[in-house]
């Protein structure tokens, strides 16, 4: 079965700053990752999808994220964070041929002036 | 172009009543999927269709939980009788098909037991 792993339950950074956020998954081939923006009293957004092919993989709103098969990671990142960044962020991990996802648990991104 | 659409967005009830919550999808995506958010167990993934059929309905949480899909347009998640441990989000998200198509969600319905 799949699994995912987000290791920061929160992180706070400056505007302007630079954002990396984690996310390790498990499963056994090839997977299907996801990163998912949620807003207060909203649904979760697509950011990004990963498939296959290249590994870095850019997204709406100026994010990006890598899949590193050697690590087990896809983690998301953004040079220069806006303070309508805030929200949480979950990564998510598919397996072929079965469209059920497994989300992570989140990460709350805060944002200070 | 109208995403998935959920109604009510807020529901108020005491234990015991009858809750529906409604799902209409995205014209043309084969799979509805219904999630339940809490703070404690985050996001979980109830029961999911592919062309109005129930597929994997292994995260229902008890028979008091139940879901129809009677047609391509519609979907229904009921609670009968309702708990204060059902208060929670539920979300309806739907994606196409031609393999792990990325799922899209509506904004939820906030659901609170008395």
């Amino acid at each position: 079965a799949q699994s995912v792993t987000q290791p920061d339950i929160h992180i706070t950074v400056s505007e302007g700053a630079s954002l990396e956020l984690r996310c390790n998954y498990s499963y056994g081939a090839t997977p299907y990752l996801f990163w998912y923006v949620q807003s207060p009293g909203q649904g979760l957004q697509l950011l990004l999808k990963y498939f296959s092919g290249d590994t870095l993989v850019q997204g709406i709103k100026g994010f990006e994220a890598e899949f590193k098969r050697s690590q087990s990671s896809f983690n998301l990142r953004k040079p220069s964070v806006h303070w309508s960044d805030a929200a949480e962020y979950f990564c998510a991990v598919g397996a072929q041929g079965n469209e059920k996802l497994t989300f992570g648990t989140g990460t709350r991104l805060t944002i200070i002036p | 172009d109208a995403g998935v659409i959920q109604s009510p967005r807020h529901e108020v009830t005491e234990m015991g009543q009858e809750v529906t919550l409604r799902c209409k999808p995205i014209s043309g995506h084969d799979y509805l999927f219904w999630y339940r958010q809490t703070m404690m167990r985050g996001l979980e993934l109830l029961i999911y269709f592919n062309n109005n059929v129930p597929i994997d309905d292994s995260g229902m949480p008890e028979d008091r939980f139940s879901a129809k899909m009677p047609n391509a347009s519609f979907s229904t998640l009921k609670i009968q009788p309702s708990e204060p441990r059902d208060s929670a989000v539920y979300f309806c998200a739907t994606g196409g098909s031609g393999g792990n198509q990325p799922q899209h969600f509506g904004d939820g319905t906030r659901l609170s037991i008395l």
